[in-house]
């Protein structure tokens, strides 16, 4: 069964600052792997998807990584806006149609 | 991107009533829809796999009879909460999947309180 992780559950920068939130999963046999962004009471907004076969995705200030053999993924952004305050969530996907497997999200706050 | 829609966004009902949710894929066609429930400070949690024209696939420990789900088309999946009360309160999400990527795609979300 996959299990997803991600460290650390709650994180506090100062605007401008570069961070890296982590997606860990138990199951290297994966389809793909997705970053979501959730702001509260909403629905969750798509950021990046990497396919089994990438190894990274960039999207303007947002990067992130796969390496599937160590069961890891991060999520890198650039010079933080508090716009950027929001959880972000990990989902690992293990076929093209079936169900994904999230993690508990990282709630990330830039301060201005 | 592809755009999921869910309606209503947020609905009000007394305890003993059903209440339908909606869940469109506006773009795409989506074989197989996903719907979790959330609670507060908390991860999604799966109920069940929507697949058209076929019956739903519920998650160990959701009730079938109280979480009915149709997946009609290849656009459009409903989630009824029958006989609601108010440990149903909580927010429904659903989610689609493209078919050409995989990627999944959610909609809106709906806030459900019984009174």
């Amino acid at each position: 069964k996959q299990e997803v992780t991600q460290i650390p559950a709650a994180l506090s920068v100062p605007e401008g600052e570069n961070l890296v939130l982590n997606c860990s999963f138990t199951d290297s046999a994966i389809y793909n792997l997705q970053w979501f962004r959730q702001d509260p009471g909403k629905g969750l907004t798509s950021l990046l998807l990497i396919q089994s076969s990438q190894r990274e995705q960039t999207s303007g200030r947002l990067n992130a990584s796969l390496d599937k053999s160590s069961g890891r993924s991060t999520l890198y952004i650039a010079a933080s806006q508090p716009g950027d305050s929001a959880t972000y969530l990990c989902a690992v996907g293990q076929t093209n149609a079936g169900k994904s497997t999230f993690g508990d999200g990282t709630t990330l706050t830039v301060k201005p | 991107g592809a755009v999921v829609s869910q309606h209503p966004s947020r609905v009000i009902c007394k305890s003993g009533t059903s209440v339908k949710i909606e869940c469109r894929s506006l773009d795409f066609q989506a074989t197989t829809m996903f719907w979790y429930r959330q609670f507060p400070k908390q991860s999604l949690m799966l109920m069940a796999t929507s697949n058209e024209g076929s019956k739903a696939t519920y998650e160990q420990g959701v009730e079938k009879d109280k979480f009915l789900i149709n997946h009609a088309s290849l656009t459009l999946s409903t989630l009824t909460v029958t006989s609601a009360h108010p440990e149903d309160s909580s927010f429904y999400i659903c989610s689609a999947r493209g078919r050409a990527t995989g990627e999944l795609f959610f909609g809106e979300g709906s806030r459900l309180t019984v009174l």
